[in-house]
């Protein structure tokens, strides 16, 4: 079975300030991991994603994110966020079976300007 | 390109009463289809998958089923509503590959149900 753990249910930040969003997973087997956008009352847009490789991804909007195997963490960061970045962000991580995606409980993140 | 329906957007319904969601998928063929609901403050919680016509697996015990007549429509239904079952669904897909973990899960913009 998977988990995962967001460790931050919000976080508060300023604007152009520095900000990272922390996620631990568990997994007895090999895993892919995601993490995820979503703006009030849309659906889930992709950030960016983990499949294998180098250990550091970058994705859309200026975020990135460092798979850490040893201390199964996958914390997504962002060196100086906007008042467009509020929104809510989730972490998955998914096994190879049916691809079914496992979700964090969610972090919401507020810019202040 | 590939696109992702769902319908309705947003729905009040009493408790007791029927529900149909439908979700579609425009662009591919024998798409892996998921059900999620989030609740407020409670996550993404997987209801139902589908890896074809006719199969459905189910997730957690609950009020709600899952049906999928077509290769690329996947319906979410109840024969009668609990408040509990008030939240927002998001239907989703993502090709059905013999490694469907790698590939990329795109959700649709959601249905908020209310139930009251």
């Amino acid at each position: 079975a998977q988990s995962v753990t967001q460790l931050d249910s919000q976080v508060p930040v300023f604007e152009e300030a520095p900000v990272e969003l922390r996620c631990n997973y568990s997994s007895s087997v090999s895993v892919y991991l995601f993490w995820y956008v979503q703006y009030p009352n849309q659906g889930l847009q992709l950030l960016l994603k983990y499949l294998s490789g180098s250990t550091l991804v970058k994705g859309i909007n200026g975020f990135e994110a460092e798979f850490n195997k040893s201390q199964t963490s996958f914390h997504l960061r962002k060196p100086s966020v906007h008042i467009s970045d509020t929104a809510e962000y989730f972490c998955a991580v998914s096994g190879t079976s049916y691809g079914k995606l496992t979700f964090g409980q969610g972090t919401i993140l507020t810019v202040h300007p | 390109s590939q696109t992702i329906h769902q319908w309705p957007a947003t729905l009040v319904q009493p408790v007791g009463s029927p529900l149909s969601l439908e979700c579609t998928v425009e662009g591919t063929s024998n798409p892996n289809l998921y059900w999620y609901r989030q609740a407020a403050g409670r996550g993404l919680q997987l209801l139902f998958y589908s890896v074809g016509i006719g199969q459905i697996s189910s997730e957690v015990p609950q009020n709600l089923s899952a049906s999928r007549p077509q290769d690329r429509q996947f319906i979410l239904s109840s024969k009668k509503l609990l408040l509990s079952d008030s939240g927002f669904y998001l239907c989703a897909w993502r090709a059905g590959t013999a490694l469907s973990g790698a590939n990329v899960l795109t959700f649709g913009a959601g249905s908020r149900l209310t139930v009251l």
